[in-house]
């Protein structure tokens, strides 16, 4: 079964610093996506990537994905107030199904 | 578009009693999901459409819940008997037909609470 780990689960910043977010999931897959989600929000789609050494980068965020070790990190640079939320990353298993599996989310805090 | 629309935002029920919940799916989009989410959890694959045809069930999904999109189009779900552990947020997404780059629209939930 695939499991989708992340971590860290919670995550207490001070604005101005740099961290990364990791996610690892367990089975062969190229496609795998980053969700913000705001407290009693619902999922807001941040990135998509599609192959092996995609990066993308929006504003402060910025995702990456190795394939080849199962891995995808989303770099968090110079944190601002306005990024605290919970983050999701989620694996795509299958070309045809887009059964989308999802990490247990890291919620971040960023303090001033 | 106004994206993806659920139906009602908060349901209060009693244990035993059925509800059902609505999702309107962007209208381009063939397909449609439900996922459920507890609190501090990532949502949870509960089944989805491919237009009207349901392609797919977790076994989370038990006898007592049941998923229609009869016309291809808005979908319904339904829980029959609930119980205190069916209290979530139910979380409807949309996407268009893979291959595709897009990913998931989802709406803002259906918050369960059965007392």
């Amino acid at each position: 079964e695939l499991k989708v780990e992340q971590n860290p689960l919670f995550l207490s910043m001070q604005e101005g610093k740099n961290y990364t977010i990791y996610c690892n999931y367990s089975t062969t897959s190229d496609r795998l996506y980053w969700y913000r989600q705001d407290p009693g929000k619902s999922l807001e789609s941040l990135f998509v990537l599609l192959s092996n050494g995609a990066v993308k980068q929006e504003g402060r965020l910025m995702a990456s994905l190795d394939t080849k070790a199962r891995l995808s990190t989303l770099h968090i640079t110079a944190a601002v107030h306005d990024l605290s939320a919970t983050y999701f990353c989620a694996v795509d298993t299958s070309y045809n199904n887009n059964d989308m599996r999802f990490g247990a989310g890291t919620r971040l805090t960023v303090k001033p | 578009d106004t994206g993806v629309s659920q139906n009602p935002r908060h349901k209060i029920t009693k244990r035993g009693q059925n509800v059902t919940f609505r999702c309107d799916p962007i209208s381009e989009h063939n397909r449609l999901y439900w996922y459920r989410q507890t609190l501090g959890q990532g949502p949870e694959f509960l089944t989805y459409f491919q237009n009207e045809a349901q392609l797919e069930k977790s076994r989370l999904l038990s006898d007592r819940f049941s998923a229609e999109r009869p016309k291809g189009s808005f979908s319904t779900l339904e829980i029959q008997r609930t119980e205190q552990g069916d209290s979530a947020m139910y979380l409807c997404a949309s996407s268009l037909t893979p291959p595709t780059n897009s990913p998931l629209h989802f709406g803002n939930g259906t918050r369960l609470t059965v007392t």
